[in-house]
């Protein structure tokens, strides 16, 4: 089955404390993203692949760090979380950046 | 700053009448829109998209209108049915990046 998927689906954890939540895709696309939904402030890119060690800052970049290394992965890491990353996570992927994106089934992190 | 604005939060239709959705923009450079569909506890599913160099596309029962004069864009669902009842977000893409609008909570009354 194609799909996207996120661990952990829900995390809470201290201000400082490093956390990473990875992102698979078994569909072979080339592009993969990650978006932060928000109350009010709807979904939001933080960062996207276009490709294996290609990376790029979206909309709201800051305390988050992204790798791509292989393909199918591509984790998201909050080296030290803050209160106002309090989120919910989704990662979403493509077979390029201008067709439709599949989108996981969400990450809802608590930062205490 | 917003680049992609849904201005209703909330929208209630009757099964089998038509449902719109609204959502404006204001980057002239989008080149694709989009909308997706979100349920409860879910990841958004795409709906139906449409290139900058059209006005309309349709699929079943969903058919998206671009105005580009008006940076305005819209999603009609006709007829509405209960399990349409979902939130929809509209996006634009400028080849790389992604905006989204902030959702239109849509319910479908039976």
């Amino acid at each position: 089955e194609a799909q996207v998927t996120q661990n952990p689906r829900y995390l809470i954890t201290v201000t400082g404390k490093k956390l990473t939540v990875t992102c698979s895709q078994n569909m072979n696309h080339e592009y993969m993203s990650w978006y932060r939904q928000d109350p009010g402030l709807g979904l939001r890119q933080i960062y996207y692949s276009m490709n294996v060690e290609v990376t790029d800052k979206g909309d709201v970049p800051e305390g988050y760090k992204v790798s791509r290394k292989e393909k199918r992965n591509f984790p998201l890491i909050l080296e030290s979380p803050s209160p106002n990353q309090t989120s919910l996570y989704f990662c979403a992927s493509a077979r390029s950046q201008a067709l439709t994106q599949y989108f996981g089934p969400g990450t809802r992190l608590l930062v205490l | 700053d917003q680049q992609v604005k849904q201005n209703s939060p909330s929208l209630s239709v009757q099964e089998g009448r038509i449902s719109i959705l609204n959502c404006d923009y204001t980057n002239s450079m989008f080149d694709y829109f989009l909308w997706y569909k979100k349920y409860p506890a879910e990841g958004p599913t795409f709906l139906i998209s449409i290139s900058s160099i059209k006005d309309k596309n349709e699929d079943g029962r969903f058919t998206v209108f671009l105005n580009k004069s008006a940076k305005h864009l819209s999603l009609h669902i006709v007829p509405s049915q209960p399990g349409d009842s979902a939130v929809y977000f509209c996006a634009a893409d400028t080849g790389n990046q992604f905006y989204f609008g902030t959702g239109t909570s849509l319910t479908v009354i039976p």
